[in-house]
């Protein structure tokens, strides 16, 4: 069974950091391409950025691009964001999503982001 | 990269039918195949319901079907449950590695 699970969230301060984690399990997590999928509350779905299956080939939203950075480790099966120079309005949820076929195809349960003094 | 756009609410009775339209341009929805649905219950996980705009992953109901016609897309629920009350989302690639979504279409079950 894919299990995804994505930990630290949590507050932060305005102009502050944080890196968020991915932990994958059952299934070969180094033959997928991986994205970061933001919701903030009561707001749609927002897709932030994306990560190719070896690590080679990254991609981001505009509205993030310069400030946040995703990488992976495929030796700890293990998505990363990390976000720097945070502002309020990146308050969220943050999903972490195996990408396959052009379509998110599982899940996790998100970590709660929020920016504030 | 712009949102694309969807209905904020939709609606119908057990039994009916119902259609969600996600609206693009010629760069996402238009310009490639890559169109997916995804259901999200409150307080859950999106679930992919469709991809590659007419396709349903295994166990997905075949109440729901997807299409796309130009910048457009759809998404229609057919047979209506009460479990099919949620939130939809479109998403489609628009080139470069990037994908968009849609702002969400909350669906009632009368």
């Amino acid at each position: 069974e894919v299990q995804l699970l994505e930990s630290g969230g949590g507050l932060v301060q305005p102009g502050g950091s944080l890196r968020l984690s991915c932990a994958a399990s059952g299934f070969t997590f180094s033959n997928y391409a991986m994205s970061w999928v933001r919701q903030a509350p009561g707001k749609g779905l927002e897709w932030i950025s994306g990560i190719g299956d070896s690590g080679a080939v990254t991609s981001s939203a505009d509205s993030v691009k310069g400030r946040f950075t995703i990488s992976r480790d495929n030796s700890k099966n293990t998505l990363y964001l990390q976000m720097n120079s945070l502002r309020a309005e990146d308050t969220a949820v943050y999903y972490c999503a195996t990408r396959w076929s052009y379509c998110f195809n599982s899940w996790g349960q998100g970590t709660l982001v929020t920016v504030s003094s | 990269q712009s949102a694309l756009t969807q209905p904020p609410s939709a609606s119908g009775s057990p039994g009916q039918s119902v259609t969600i339209s996600c609206t693009g341009t010629s760069s996402d929805i238009g310009g490639y195949n890559y169109v997916s649905w995804y259901q999200q219950h409150p307080g859950k996980a999106p679930k992919v319901m469709i991809f590659e705009v007419t396709t349903r992953p295994s166990g997905v109901p075949h109440r729901f079907s997807g299409s796309k016609s130009g910048n457009t897309a759809s998404l229609t629920v057919s047979g209506l449950q009460a479990e099919d009350e949620a939130d939809y989302y479109c998403s489609s690639y628009a080139g470069s590695n990037i994908w968009v979504f849609g702002g969400g279409t909350k669906l009632t079950v009368l």
